[in-house]
């Protein structure tokens, strides 16, 4: 059951300009949302997140815009750096115990 | 401070074959869950583990065991391997039972042949 998705597997976009990553999903009692970040061989890292009862998180270049009603979020990185380059995964917390990940966009930042 | 610790960090198994992947979390988390990356996916959530005891289980079957041991680091056993084990299996600790503060380890690549 896929509960959270991420349906672009690949962003390609030039140094210094905004990186858009889209995610959706499908189970209204989510309630909190995170964004990992992944480099090859390394473990994913937290980035940002957003609680449902915000529509918008931001910290530094990065921005979490949150949309309940049509239960979509999207990550803003502006300006994208080409160290900005990785597999970038949504993710659900649910029972306080798991999370749902979204299958991960790769972007690619162009010098 | 160290941060989660996986090992190995690579492993090459032949079907049939059992394995053990170990996790020790951030010194001071009592919480383990588990994860499996199938290349081309997201994670997805094989146990959680916190206090010594099983809190979570993810959709696997009963190939998978887990434990959490009294300074709370834990292991992964896999029974009977197949081909699509193959995945990069990840470790994440938690403070708490709450899931919405985790810190991942690199992970333990591990290939089926």
């Amino acid at each position: 059951d896929q509960q959270v998705k991420q349906n672009s597997p690949s962003l390609s976009v030039q140094e210094g300009r905004i990186s858009i990553l889209n995610c959706d999903y499908t189970n209204s009692m989510f309630d909190y949302f995170l964004w990992y970040k992944k480099y090859p061989a390394e473990g994913p890292t937290f980035l940002i997140s957003i609680s449902s009862i915000k529509d918008k998180n931001e910290d530094g270049r990065f921005t979490v815009f949150l949309n309940k009603s049509a239960k979509h979020l999207s990550l803003h990185i502006v300006p994208s750096q080409p160290g900005d380059s990785a597999v970038y995964f949504c993710a659900a917390p649910y029972n306080f115990n798991k999370f749902y990940f979204g299958s991960g966009t790769k972007l690619n930042v162009k010098p | 401070d160290a941060g989660v610790t996986q090992s190995p960090t690579h492993l090459i198994k032949t079907r049939g074959q059992h394995v053990t992947l170990r996790c020790s979390p951030i010194s001071g988390h009592k919480s383990v869950s588990w994860y499996q990356q199938v290349l081309g996916q997201g994670p997805q959530f094989i146990f959680q583990y916190y206090e010594k005891e099983e809190r979570g289980r993810g959709n696997f079957p009963d190939r998978f065991s887990a434990r959490q041991f009294p300074n709370y680091s834990s292991e992964l056993n896999v029974n009977a391997l197949l081909l699509g084990d193959s995945a990069l299996y990840l470790c994440a600790s938690s403070l708490g039972q709450d899931h919405t503060e985790a810190f991942f380890g690199q992970g333990t690549r591990l290939t089926v042949v």
